[in-house]
């Protein structure tokens, strides 16, 4: 199947920092990509869609100003957290539209900030 | 109320067992479903796609039902290894994908 890579896997950042991390389809061109978050034991969540060269559309509730997302090629999408605080710690996830029906997540970043 | 819901569970079944997961979506222009496995702490990955018709995959077969809105998830002699979180996932006809909060199954000797 197709690949999404996510990076970086794991990171730790102090309170007040931002963090970026990267989603890239490695096999295909993606104009579409989702951003996820995920607590323990509960589901995914989607944060916001990503579409290559516009504006990403943000799901109610998901501050657009503290979660930045870039997708500037049809390779690449980032999602900066902007001020991280503890509270901000979880898994993100990424997964891109592969052939316009069906996604690929790439394999998540844990988020600790302390 | 949820545009995709799937039942809570957990659902925890012996080995061997069959175990069936629904899932009803509220948005009756949704043109593509799917099943997601997720293990614990890790990505989630595509299962199958559910076809009109009704397909199967080995020990899985799934079934859509557009008329009531509501897919299904049959999982046959149930393995160890089928203990994970499965997510039912929609598609709008505008690359929207919407998930359910997963069934959690856990399989036990």
């Amino acid at each position: 199947g197709a690949v999404v890579s996510q990076h970086p896997s794991r990171v730790i950042c102090k309170s007040g920092t931002s963090v970026k991390i990267e989603c890239r389809s490695l096999d295909f061109q993606a104009t579409t990509m989702f951003w996820y978050r995920q607590f323990p034991k509960q589901s995914l969540m989607l944060m916001a869609t990503s579409n290559e060269g516009s504006k990403a559309t943000y799901e109610q509730g998901v501050e657009k100003d503290k979660f930045l997302i870039n997708h500037a090629s049809l390779t690449l999408s980032t999602l900066t957290v902007t001020s991280a605080h503890p509270e901000d710690s979880s898994f993100y996830i990424c997964s891109a539209l592969y052939t316009g029906n069906t996604i690929y997540f790439g394999e998540g970043s844990w988020l600790t900030v302390v | 109320r949820k545009e995709v819901e799937q039942d809570p569970g957990p659902f925890n079944v012996p080995e061997g067992a069959t175990v069936a997961f629904n899932c009803t979506y509220s948005n009756s222009a949704s043109q593509s479903f799917f099943w997601y496995r997720q293990d614990c702490r890790k990505e989630p990955k595509l299962l199958m796609s559910v076809y009109s018709s009704g397909n199967e995959d080995g020990r899985f077969t799934a079934q859509l039902n557009r008329a009531s809105q509501y897919i299904s998830l049959l999982i046959r002699d149930s393995k160890l290894s089928d203990s994970a979180t499965y997510l039912c996932v929609v598609k709008r006809n505008n690359n929207d994908m919407r998930f359910g909060a997963g069934t959690r199954l856990t399989v036990k000797p």
